[in-house]
């Protein structure tokens, strides 16, 4: 069974950076993109970005890009996103997700709540 | 870029069918994937690649894609359906991942 466990909640304030953590077990770490997948409140699904666990590459939308960084540690097999330059309307449960061999997102962690307030 | 359209709500008795529409350009060539999300709960995939099932997701629950419309189909609705399902398709010309608004199933 597929296991996503992320970070806790965070409160910001605007203009700071934060770290989401997923930390992925039960299957090859680095045989299967993460992606990362926001949800403010009251709001649907945005999809923001994914990872190559395997060689660290990179994608993200372009809503995000320069704000947006996302890493992997193999050795603990666990993904991060970082949000830099944080503003009220970043405030949003942040979903790390596994992707399938077919595009869709198989498993998702529970979700890290973050809320950016002065 | 690519754009999902989704009804805001649709609303059904149990026992009936519900059917949530996903409308794009040419979805029919794109893989159409379908989410299940239940308040303060994670989505969870109920169907993807257009109509397959992951293991434990009931039969009630099944897919089609032609044109420019997608739909899943919940037969003999159950109170435990009342989510908002959500459609996700790979746009492979900007290897963007798109999902719909989402459609808030309500069973009376």
């Amino acid at each position: 069974q597929v296991h996503l466990v992320q970070s806790g909640a965070e409160v910001k304030k605007p203009g700071a950076s934060v770290r989401v953590s997923c930390k992925a077990s039960q299957y090859t770490f680095i045989d299967s993109y993460i992606h990362w997948v926001r949800q403010a409140p009251g709001h649907g699904l945005e999809w923001m970005g994914w990872i190559d666990p395997n060689t660290g590459g990179t994608h993200c939308a372009q809503k995000f890009q320069g704000r947006v960084n996302m890493t992997r540690d193999t050795s603990i097999t666990t993904a991060s996103l970082e949000v830099s330059g944080l503003q009220s309307d970043d405030t949003a449960v942040y979903y790390c997700a596994k992707e399938s061999t077919t595009t869709f997102f198989d498993s998702w962690g529970q979700g890290s709540l973050v809320i950016v307030s002065s | 870029s690519y754009v999902l359209t989704q009804s805001p709500s649709v609303s059904v008795a149990p026992g009936q069918t519900a059917t949530i529409t996903c409308g794009g350009n040419n979805i029919g060539s794109k893989s159409v994937h379908w989410y299940q999300q239940k308040p303060g709960q994670a989505p969870v995939v109920v169907v993807y690649d257009d109509s397959d099932r992951p293991s434990g997701i009931p039969e009630r629950f099944s897919g089609s894609n032609s044109g420019n419309t997608a739909t899943l189909t919940i037969s003999r609705v159950e109170a435990g359906d009342e989510a908002d399902y959500y459609c996700q398709v790979w746009d492979s010309a900007t290897d963007l991942y798109v999902f719909g608004v989402g459609t808030k199933v309500t069973v009376l």
